[in-house]
């Protein structure tokens, strides 16, 4: 079974371009996340969606984040315009479980670089 | 609110010893708890979760936590540390019922020497 794919691995822009991620979640799973993962901290929810309904985006600064999972299946989050401080690693997370509480899955990640 | 401490950022151990790596949660309600490990440039792979029943969870690789209501904790553990398990190890606590949602913990970062 192909786990969650992400791409590109690797991403290095100046402050105030624009840079979109996307990821490809294992076949079946409803649930989508998005993850920022800042460098000596744990991953912290970005966004969480069920097939392509937004379930939970508290925590997108919505002023610069977005994300769509068009058709409920790949995702896509872009940063317009990025910031210094949105260097990190953006990691795609699946679930099987839908939104009882069960595994997620991880892609390897996106490590962006803001100069 | 639901939180997740693990207190040691950062542990060397000897290949061969035994390794016992701690997390507290903060949780009212009965944890979901899950222990991932990551390697340079990788994701987050799954170790082991508990849910609900023996309180001792075996996972992959050798690991076991046990979780004790009565601390707080849920406690990754290994008897015997292999070289390739040098990486980072992240404790969750999954939460919200409806919702299927994961707080993460800051990491420890452990190191094996020869």
């Amino acid at each position: 079974e192909a786990g969650v794919a992400q791409s590109p691995r690797y991403k290095i822009i100046e402050k105030r371009q624009s840079v979109a991620f996307w990821c490809n979640p294992i076949s079946g799973h409803a649930t989508l996340y998005w993850y920022q993962q800042i460098l000596g901290q744990g991953p912290k929810l970005l966004i969480q969606f069920q097939n392509n309904g937004v379930v939970d985006d508290s925590q997108l600064p919505k002023d610069r984040f977005s994300a769509e999972r068009l058709k409920g299946v790949d995702s896509t989050l872009k940063i317009q315009p990025a910031k210094l401080e949105d260097s990190a690693v953006y990691l795609c997370a699946s679930s099987l479980e839908g939104l009882l509480v069960g595994t997620q899955y991880f892609g390897p990640g996106t490590r962006l670089t803001v100069l | 609110a639901q939180s997740v401490t693990q207190p040691d950022i950062h542990i060397t151990v000897s290949e061969g010893a035994s390794l016992e790596l701690r997390c507290n949660y903060s949780y009212g309600a009965t944890p979901y708890l899950f222990w991932y490990v990551q390697s340079p440039g990788q994701g987050l792979q799954l170790l082991l979760k508990y849910f609900s029943g023996d309180t001792l969870v075996q996972g992959i690789k050798g690991f076991e936590a046990e979780f004790k209501r009565s601390q707080s904790s849920f406690n990754l553990r290994k008897p015997s540390v292999h070289w390739s398990d040098a990486a980072e190890y992240f404790c969750a606590v999954g939460y919200g019922g409806a919702t299927n949602k994961l707080i993460f913990g800051t990491g420890t970062l452990l190191a094996v020497q020869p």
